[in-house]
């Protein structure tokens, strides 16, 4: 069975940080890019990151460019997302998924961990 | 950034009726591959976001044939041929031709 469990979120203070992880189990890590996404309190989703397979090439939003880092250890079967100079508006649920390359879509999601940036 | 309008944001339905969802791109989803790169995701409540459609009309495994997907350029619709109670929940449109990744508002499906 598939699954992506997500763990890291809490509450921290504007200019904090924090680090999420996503394990995987249940297909091959490394054959797939992956992606995080969030979602604010009554917002819709935003696509935050993505990484390919071997972790060569990331992408980001702008909203979070230069303060996100996406990364991974395939040894590990876990995807990472280190949050630093946290705003209030980075304050969501936070979710990892499989992204399919075919398909340019994210086929398996993980549930989400809340984040919360407040003093 | 690409932007995605969907109407409407909210669907009362019928049990057993068709429903539909319709959405817009700011700009032309055509890649320079050829393809459309442009999916549709389910969210139940208390569950994670399920891929239903991607490439304008591909089914993902799993999911009902009820669900179809059509569309070309910057307008696109999501089809339920039949709303089942299970079917409650929010829809969303996502187009991945261009970063970053952008999604529609939601479109809240309710009996």
């Amino acid at each position: 069975e598939v699954q992506l469990l997500v763990s890291g979120g809490g509450l921290v203070q504007p200019g904090g940080s924090l680090r999420l992880s996503c394990a995987v189990s249940g297909f091959t890590f490394s054959n797939y890019a992956m992606s995080w996404f969030r979602q604010a309190p009554g917002k819709g989703l935003e696509w935050v990151s993505g990484i390919n397979g071997d972790g060569g090439r990331t992408f980001y939003a702008d909203s979070v460019k230069g303060r996100f880092t996406i990364s991974r250890d395939n040894s590990k079967n876990t995807l990472y997302l280190q949050m630093n100079i946290l705003r209030a508006e980075d304050t969501a649920v936070y979710s990892c998924a499989r992204w399919m390359d075919s398909g340019r879509a994210s086929d398996i999601w993980g549930q989400g961990t809340m984040v919360t940036v407040s003093s | 950034d690409i932007v995605m309008t969907q109407t409407p944001l909210s669907s009362p339905v019928t049990l057993g009726q068709p429903a539909s969802i319709s959405c817009r791109s700011s700009q032309s989803l055509v890649d320079s591959d050829g393809n459309t790169y442009l999916s549709w995701l389910q969210r139940r409540p208390g569950q994670p976001p399920r891929l239903l459609i991607y490439k304008i009309s591909n089914r993902f495994s799993g999911v009902p044939d009820r669900f179809s997907g059509s569309g070309a350029g910057t307008e696109f619709t999501l089809k339920i041929s039949r709303v089942e109670a299970e079917d409650v929940g929010i829809y969303y449109c996502m187009q991945a031709t261009q970063f970053p990744r952008t999604f529609g508002q939601g479109t809240k499906v309710e009996i």
